[in-house]
C-alpha cells in the first residue's frame, strides 16, 4: 500500500522561481488537503478539495494554487517563491470530511527559498 | 472560532516514566477529537480518536478521554519507551464535519534510556 506519496522530498528554490509539489493517493479518497508545518506553529491548512474538480481555500492560501483534475492527484503550485514559503509541506487525504475518517499523510516536502 | 491548545514542549522523560500531554479545545457542540503522532522525518499518523463525550481512545498503550465538562483530551501513557520519542499533535474536527481539521502546535517528546 503506497498510501499518500509526495514528491520531491527536498527542494531549494531561489526567490521568484516557481515549482509544483506533487501529491498522489491510491486509496480512492475523496478529500485531499495541503498543509504547511512551521516550527512551533503546528499545521496550517493551505487548500483542500472534496472531490475531483472542486477546490477551496484554507487558512493560508496566498501565494499558492491547486488543481484537482483526478481523484488521485492534488498538486500544489508555488508561483514567485518567497522566503516566507520556506516550510515543510504535507499532503493528506481522507475518505470523508467527518470525525470518523482520519487523515492519511504523506512524508512531506521540505522546501527552502533563498 | 475553533481552536486547540496543548502544553508547550519540549518534554523529556526517562524510559518507563509516566506521560501526560495536556490538550484543551474551544468549539461549539461536540467536535471529534484526535491525537496524531509524527516520528522524525515522517508525516503525521493517527494515534487515537474519540468522537463523543466520555469516549476513551486508546492505541499502543496511549489513552485519552474526551471530557466535555473540562473541554479536554489529555494524552497519557503509563510507561514510555525510547521509541515513543516523537511530536504529538492534538486536533479537533468540528461537529458535523467541516473538511477542516484544526491542529494544536504540537509537543515534542524525547524519551531517554
Amino acid at each position: 500500500n503506497a498510501g499518500v506519496t509526495q514528491t520531491p522530498k527536498f527542494r531549494i528554490l531561489k526567490i521568484g522561481q516557481s515549482m509544483t509539489l506533487q501529491c498522489t493517493q491510491d486509496m480512492n479518497h475523496n478529500y485531499m488537503y495541503w498543509y504547511r508545518q512551521d516550527p512551533g506553529m503546528g499545521l496550517k491548512l493551505i487548500y483542500y478539495s472534496v472531490g475531483a474538480g472542486i477546490t477551496d481555500k484554507g487558512e493560508v492560501p496566498n501565494g499558492y494554487n491547486v488543481s484537482r483534475s483526478t481523484t488521485e492527484d492534488f498538486p500544489l503550485r508555488l508561483e514567485l517563491a518567497a522566503p516566507s514559503q520556506t516550510s515543510v509541506y504535507f499532503c493528506a487525504s481522507s475518505y470523508s470530511g467527518t470525525g470518523n475518517s482520519p487523515l492519511h499523510f504523506g512524508n512531506g516536502t521540505r522546501l527552502t527559498v533563498t | 472560532g475553533n481552536s486547540v491548545t496543548q502544553m508547550e514542549g519540549p518534554v523529556t522523560l526517562s524510559e518507563e516514566a509516566f506521560l501526560t500531554i495536556n490538550c484543551t479545545y474551544t468549539a461549539t457542540g461536540y467536535p471529534s477529537l484526535f491525537w496524531y503522532v509524527q516520528y522524525p522525518g515522517e508525516g503525521l499518523q493517527l494515534l487515537l480518536k474519540a468522537t463523543k463525550a466520555d469516549d476513551k481512545g486508546s492505541n499502543k498503550g496511549f489513552e485519552a478521554t474526551y471530557r466535555k465538562e473540562t473541554t479536554s483530551f489529555h494524552l497519557e501513557k503509563g510507561s514510555v519507551q525510547v521509541s515513543d520519542s516523537a511530536v504529538y499533535f492534538c486536533a479537533l474536527m468540528p461537529q458535523g464535519g467541516s473538511e477542516k481539521l484544526v491542529f494544536g502546535k504540537g509537543t515534542k517528546l524525547t524519551v531517554n534510556p
